[in-house]
C-alpha cells in the first residue's frame, strides 16, 4: 500500500546532539512537508520541498535542516541549536503543489533527555 | 501571512447530539481553500472536510458540514449525530489557491480538542 513511513516512531535526544527524523513516501509525490506540533499551537511548518534538490524555509526553520536528494525521501535534522526540539513531528505530502489531497505520516515524538 | 485562529481549546457533546467547532481566518486572498482535520489518539491527521472559497455551497461529508462565511472569515464545522469515535483533536487549516507559489502549505488553526460523551 502506498504512504508516507516516519521513523522512528519515538526518539530521544540528549542536550548538543543532532538527530535525524526519517520521512519516506511511496506515492510518487512532488511536494513534501515537515510540521511540528506543540500543544496549544496547532501544526507549524518548518520546511517543505516542491522538487528534488531544492526546498523552502517555513514559519519555524531555525534550528532545523532538511535534505531532498531523492523524491521519496526527506529527511529532518534538529540541530543542537534548536533550543526547544521537544515535540511531535509530522511528515505530509501531496502530487504536486497544485494539489491538495495531503497524505500524513504517523509521526515521530521526539524527547530531549 | 494568513493566520487560522481556532477560540475552543475544548469542546464536549453528547452522543448523538450535535456540536459546532469554530474557525476563523485572516487572508488578503481570495481564492484559497480550507480544511477540517481530524487528529484521535493515534495522532494520524484525518481530513474531514474540504470547502473551495469560489463555490458558495457548504461542503458536506455525510455527519460533518461546515457553515463558510466568505465576508466574515468564518469556517465552522457541525458534527452532527455525535458519535464516540468522533473524539479527538479537530484542527481548521487553510492553503492558498492551488499551484500559487505557496507550494501547496498549510497554515493550522490551534485545534479544538472534542470530547463525546456516552
Amino acid at each position: 500500500d502506498g504512504g508516507i513511513t516516519q521513523s522512528p516512531k519515538y526518539l530521544f535526544r540528549k542536550e548538543g546532539q543532532n538527530v535525524t527524523l526519517s520521512c519516506e513516501q511511496n506515492l510518487n509525490h512532488d511536494a513534501m512537508y515537515w510540521y511540528r506540533q506543540d500543544p496549544g499551537q496547532g501544526l507549524r511548518l518548518i520546511y517543505y520541498s516542491q522538487i528534488v534538490n531544492d526546498f523552502q524555509k517555513g514559519d519555524i526553520a531555525e534550528g532545523y535542516s532538511v535534505s531532498r536528494e531523492k523524491k521519496e525521501s526527506f529527511p529532518l535534522t534538529v540541530t543542537s541549536a534548536q533550543k526547544n526540539p521537544t515535540a511531535f513531528y509530522l511528515c505530509a505530502s501531496i502530487a504536486t503543489a497544485a494539489n491538495y489531497g495531503y497524505t500524513f505520516g504517523s509521526g515521530t515524538r521526539l524527547t530531549v533527555v | 501571512a494568513q493566520t487560522v485562529t481556532q477560540s475552543q481549546p475544548e469542546m464536549s457533546v453528547q452522543e448523538a447530539e450535535t456540536v459546532t467547532l469554530s474557525c476563523t481566518y485572516d487572508t488578503s486572498e481570495s481564492d484559497y481553500y480550507l480544511f477540517w482535520y481530524k487528529q484521535p489518539p493515534s495522532r494520524q491527521m484525518i481530513l474531514v472536510i474540504r470547502q473551495e472559497a469560489y463555490k458558495q455551497q457548504n461542503a458536506t461529508e455525510n455527519r460533518f458540514s461546515v457553515n463558510f462565511q466568505k465576508a466574515a472569515k468564518s469556517f465552522s464545522l457541525k458534527i452532527s449525530d455525535s458519535q464516540l469515535g468522533d473524539a479527538a483533536m479537530y484542527f481548521c487549516a487553510y492553503r492558498s489557491q492551488l499551484g500559487g507559489t505557496s507550494y501547496g502549505k498549510l497554515t493550522f488553526g490551534q485545534g479544538t480538542i472534542l470530547t463525546v460523551h456516552p
